[in-house]
């Protein structure tokens, strides 16, 4: 198993515009999870999703969006980017969210600039 | 809310040089605690969590309620212990769909 992939491994895009990026999950795993990490941050929690339905979302705005698809991957939206929004984008992915503390697992990221 | 403090944003010390992490949080209920590090261009990995009480590759860390506290600590340091630390919270409750809460993490450096 490669692990957790994530797409593109980097982009760039101009402010005003809209991006989407993608995630598989570990072969198994059902929930993904998003994080956000600007340069000099620990990551910080947008999304959790687990069958196909939202489970927590973090302090982020509306222009921020996501959804899980049968085969459990992920897509996360940006909508109207902001100069703010340059970070390094983390999907990790767990058996299932659980108060039992399941590892996540954590892809490469996918690095934005917003220009 | 919720908040990981990692006060060292860097830590330098010799090989052989016992290792102490610092990380404290604030949460009101009962949290699950956990250290996340990150070798040079590798992936986020979990190097070990509080519930499990282990040793991971030296490592130990132990959950102190009182002070609020989940140092990472090791008695002696080796070269490849050089990455980037995080210390990271989970509130445990409503099936962790919070996520997880991270700290801003410690550059450890060991130095030959």
């Amino acid at each position: 198993d490669a692990g957790v992939t994530q797409s593109p491994t980097h982009l760039i895009k101009t402010r005003g515009q809209h991006v989407t990026l993608r995630c598989s999950p570990i072969s198994g795993h059902k929930s993904v999870s998003w994080y956000q990490q600007v340069l000099g941050q620990g990551p910080q929690f947008i999304f959790q999703y687990y069958e196909k339905e939202e489970r927590g979302r973090g302090n982020f705005p509306d222009r921020f969006s996501a959804r899980q698809f049968p085969n459990y991957s992920s897509e996360l939206n940006v909508n109207a980017l902001l100069l703010g929004d340059s970070a390094l984008y983390l999907c990790a992915s767990t058996p299932r969210p659980s108060g039992l503390s399941y590892e996540q697992y954590f892809g490469p990221g996918t690095r934005l600039t917003v220009t | 809310a919720q908040r990981v403090t990692q006060p060292e944003k860097l830590l330098s010390v010799f090989k052989g040089a016992p290792v102490e992490l610092k990380c404290n949080y604030s949460y009101s209920g009962s949290p699950e605690l956990f250290w996340y590090v990150q070798y040079s261009r590798q992936r986020l990995q979990l190097l070990l969590r509080h519930i499990s009480r282990e040793s991971i590759k030296g490592f130990t860390a132990d959950l102190n309620k009182g002070e609020t506290s989940f140092h990472l600590k090791k008695p002696f340091a080796q070269e490849e212990d050089s990455a980037m630390y995080y210390c990271a919270l989970s509130s445990g409750s409503g099936g962790g769909a919070d996520g997880l809460t991270f700290g801003k993490g410690t550059h450890l450096i060991i130095q030959p």
